[in-house]
């Protein structure tokens, strides 16, 4: 079955500054690729998804890239705020019927005002 | 929408009884998904169903664990007997089609003394 595994657990930067997350994944199969934000105490929300059929999608302050050959995609977070500060998730799946999303284990994202 | 609806929000139990967590999706979604999130182990799913009929119970820990889908805008977890060791957060999320990401309800926390 897949498993995702992301990178690093923790990571603090500046106001200002950009964060870079990093996830990997092993099954070929796996062509849909969400991130989620989960702030203390609440549900994990979409914040950015991308297809395989993409290599790279923007909104706003974040964007995400794919590289299905290494079978890796990340998350960048330029100008971060205060209030970016979070645990976010990286997930794979494949999309049809039987597929399942499987998440990495999150990074807690702290940024220092 | 009001969202996918979870309760209780919170449910502390003492060890052996039996414990019932509900969730109605979103009107509409033919998936339902039912995740549990510790520090250790992150975010497992346990369970889902399509259009109200269990497809992958894989995740499910044990047979004190069970699951079901009377309709489609009902869902049902059991946890009986409970034990400390089941002590998380329980989510429970819906979705259209397997071609987009979930939407999570706000969980349970589920404490076993």
């Amino acid at each position: 079955g897949e498993n995702v595994e992301q990178h690093p657990s923790t990571l603090s930067v500046q106001e200002g500054d950009s964060a870079v997350i990093k996830c990997t994944y092993s099954d070929s199969a796996s062509n849909y690729f969400p991130w989620y934000k989960q702030e203390l105490g609440k549900r994990p929300q979409l914040i950015i998804d991308i297809r395989s059929n993409v290599g790279e999608k923007k909104d706003q302050r974040i964007a995400v890239t794919l590289n299905k050959t290494a079978k890796h995609f990340s998350l960048h977070i330029t100008e971060t705020q205060p209030e970016d500060s979070a645990v976010y998730f990286c997930a794979a799946k494949h999309t049809g019927n039987t597929g399942k999303l499987i998440f990495g284990q999150g990074t807690t994202l702290q940024v220092k005002p | 929408d009001a969202g996918v609806i979870q309760s209780p929000r919170h449910e502390v139990t003492e060890m052996g009884q039996e414990v019932t967590l509900r969730c109605k999706p979103i009107s509409g979604h033919d998936y339902l998904f039912w995740y549990r999130q510790t520090m250790m182990r992150g975010l497992e799913l346990l369970i889902y169903f399509n259009n109200n009929v269990p497809i992958d119970d894989s995740g499910m820990p044990e047979d004190r664990f069970s699951a079901k889908m009377p309709n489609a805008s009902f869902s049902t977890l059991k946890i009986q007997p409970s034990e400390p060791r089941d002590s998380a957060v329980y989510f429970c999320a819906s979705t259209l089609t397997q071609n987009y990401g979930y939407t999570f309800g706000s969980g349970t926390r589920l404490t076993v003394v």
